[in-house]
């Protein structure tokens, strides 16, 4: 079984309409991410929390919002999607950084959307 | 803006040959230089990572090679073979110390080694 899972995996939607995409993970880390790639852009930071109550912006988090229902579980929200937020979309874990080594940031398989 | 700047965009190699990608950075304040590998249809996975005091660190078919007066990275997968077509991402993580660990990813190589 996955450890980070995403709903929906694709999604089609118009201009103007609200739209939530879920994560979900069984890894029992305390920190959640999520990211948009676009081509020719590599993945920008949208969000991240590092635990239920600590939610911060990333690079680019203008005409997004987030919600961490849990510990498992963070959400992304397009409140009124426009066509630029035609995007893959992707969610990722890490545990909490001791001092030192690098923590790898876990994945998910991906939201791809398409605003029109 | 921090930035990482890959190249090449794209890269086709015949199985067996040398595949090589390369990264440059700006900013020098960063912790570790990471490389990721995404397969169609899923999320990158962290392929390989290396430190900035060290030059060069080899897993397998996979070297990183480090060179910090140029401020350049780069990936070498000696003896590539067809599953190893996938988009490869550079990155700089900054904060490793701080509490967060911030990744700066480059803009991707796609790879096709072809048979």
């Amino acid at each position: 079984d996955a450890d980070v899972t995403q709903t929906p995996r694709n999604r089609i939607t118009k201009t103007g309409k609200r739209i939530m995409l879920e994560c979900s993970q069984t890894k029992g880390h305390d920190r959640m991410y999520w990211y948009r790639q676009d081509p020719g852009l590599g993945l920008r930071l949208i969000y991240y929390s590092f635990d239920v109550k600590d939610i911060n912006k990333g690079e680019i988090s203008d005409g997004y919002s987030v919600s961490r229902q849990a510990q498992a579980k963070f959400s992304l929200s397009l409140e009124s999607a426009i066509p630029n937020q035609t995007a893959l979309y992707f969610c990722a874990t890490s545990e909490t950084p001791g001092l030192g080594p690098f923590n790898e940031q876990f994945f998910g398989p991906g939201t791809r959307l398409t605003v029109l | 803006q921090q930035q990482v700047k890959q190249s090449p965009q794209s890269l086709i190699v015949q199985k067996g040959g040398i595949s090589i990608i390369n990264c440059a950075y700006e900013n020098t304040a960063f912790d570790y230089l990471p490389w990721y590998q995404q397969f169609p249809g899923k999320g990158p996975a962290l392929l390989i990572a290396i430190r900035p005091d060290v030059s060069e660190k080899k897993e397998g078919r996979f070297t990183i090679s480090f060179n910090k007066s140029a401020k350049q990275f780069s990936l070498h997968i000696m003896d590539s073979q067809p599953g190893d077509s996938a988009t490869y991402f550079c990155a700089a993580s900054m904060g490793v110390n701080t509490g967060f660990q911030k990744l700066v990813f480059g803009t991707g190589t796609r790879l096709l080694v072809s048979p």
